[in-house]
């Protein structure tokens, strides 16, 4: 069974592009959650979707958003990229309901490796 | 807000010799703790976790962890360490009052050595 995809792997934009980044979830999985993994800093929970709908939402400013299509793979995009935005983006998913990522457990994806320059 | 904390950036141990990973938590709340590993270049891994019950839990690939109250704490060990069991730690930790989300720690990067 094939696990979390993410595409691109490896990802360079200079300050102020936009970016999309794609994930798809495991068979069968309804959830999928994005993470920022800076350096130093461990992981920022940024958002989760479950069943097309945005359940929760981090600490992060409005140009971080994504979507989730009806085949339950998921777009987050970055608009008007800063350097502080360079980071492993991480995705995972997990089966579905609104118990969410407390009682569900997560798989996650390889990441995509953002560098803004 | 809820926070995690991994007070140590780094931990090198000799293959075979035993491990403990720190993990403090704020806020008094009853907890819902996890540790994660990261293997290079490989996604997050559900190591164990714990919501209730038994503070000793058991988890995959010879790992434990114990949690307690009065610390806030949920320190991860493992009696013998393999040269595979380098990668980093991530502690996370969550509040049902603060939403249905998982803060996590900064990481912990274990070394081994042979």
């Amino acid at each position: 069974e094939a696990g979390v995809t993410q595409s691109p792997t490896h990802l360079i934009k200079t300050r102020g592009q936009q970016v999309t980044l794609r994930c798809s979830p495991i068979s069968g999985h309804t959830s999928v959650y994005w993470y920022q993994q800076a350096l130093g800093l461990g992981l920022q929970f940024l958002l989760w979707y479950d069943e097309g709908e945005e359940r929760n939402r981090g600490n992060f400013p409005p140009r971080f958003s994504g979507r989730q299509f009806p085949n339950y793979s998921s777009e987050l995009n970055v608009n008007a990229l800063e350097l502080e935005d360079s980071a492993l983006y991480l995705c995972a998913s997990s089966s579905s309901g609104l118990a969410g990522p407390i009682y569900n457990e997560q798989f996650f994806g390889p990441g995509t490796r953002l560098t803004v320059l | 807000a809820q926070s995690v904390t991994q007070p140590d950036i780094h931990i090198t141990v000799s293959e075979g010799a035993s491990l403990e990973l720190r993990c403090n938590y704020s806020y008094g709340a009853t907890p819902y703790l996890f540790w994660y590993v990261q293997s290079p270049g490989q996604g997050l891994q559900l190591l164990l976790k714990y919501f209730s019950g038994d503070t000793l839990v058991q988890g995959i690939k010879g790992f434990e962890a114990e949690f307690k109250r009065s610390q806030s704490s949920f320190n991860l060990r493992k009696p013998s360490v393999h040269w595979s069991d380098a990668a980093e730690y991530f502690c996370a930790v969550a509040f049902m009052e603060y939403g249905n989300k998982l803060v996590f720690g900064a990481g912990t990067i274990l070394r081994v050595k042979s």
